[in-house]
């Protein structure tokens, strides 16, 4: 089965400053779609950005963006010019396109977000 | 602006009684998926169906959970009977091709 590792449980960031949030995951397939989803304390859980593992650009999303390193199988979030609405529990996840549509996740990392 | 929904939000009983949560996935989505996330073990799959087949429950204990989609518009997940280590956060997500957008979650506490 895949694995998602997050190794950071906790990150704080100063407001308007940058921070990078990594994510290493364990594959043997090719071809994937990786996932950084949000979850703030309303709890839900909010889709950020997303890779195609066949994609070597990486992808972005106004402040957020991945770097993805498809031979490392790292795929770390960058968030820019970091905003208070921006704190939450972030999740890494992935997708097998060989077996099945459910995502595997990490076990997150904390974000705090300081005025 | 299409959701996902879930109902109840909230739902405290106590143990050995039925718990029956809804989902009601985005029109047009043929898949639906149960997550249940713990604190111990996170976000863990519990079942999902494309096209309102099931296609894998093996995250789910079959002895007292089941799910199950009686039409497009309504998924259902059912504990009999619950018990204390059910307590979590049960999201709904449904999903078209390769993403999926997660309902607002129901928070049971079994007592």
């Amino acid at each position: 089965a895949q694995t998602v590792t997050q190794s950071q449980p906790e990150m704080s960031v100063q407001e308007a400053e940058t921070v990078t949030l990594s994510c290493t995951y364990d594959t043997s397939e090719s071809d994937y779609y990786l996932f950084w989803y949000k979850q703030p304390p309303s709890r839900q859980m909010i889709l950020v950005i997303r890779q195609e593992a066949y994609k070597q650009q990486n992808a972005t999303e106004n402040r957020f963006s991945v770097n993805f390193q498809k031979a490392a199988k790292s795929f770390s979030l960058k968030i820019s010019d970091s905003q208070l609405g921006d704190a939450a529990m972030y999740f890494c996840a992935y997708r097998s396109l060989m077996s099945g549509n459910n995502l595997f996740f990490g076990t997150g990392t904390r974000l705090t977000v300081i005025p | 602006d299409a959701r996902v929904t879930q109902t109840p939000r909230h739902k405290v009983t106590e143990m050995g009684q039925e718990v029956t949560m809804r989902c009601q996935p985005i029109l047009g989505h043929n898949t639906v998926f149960w997550y249940r996330q713990t604190m111990m073990q996170g976000l863990e799959l519990l079942a999902y169906f494309r096209n309102r087949a099931p296609l894998d429950d093996s995250g789910m204990p079959k002895d007292r959970f089941s799910a199950e989609m009686p039409d497009a518009t309504l998924a259902t997940l059912k504990i009999q009977p619950s018990e204390p280590r059910d307590s979590a956060v049960y999201f709904c997500a449904s999903g078209l091709d390769y993403e999926q957008y997660f309902g607002p979650g129901t928070r049971l506490t079994v007592t």
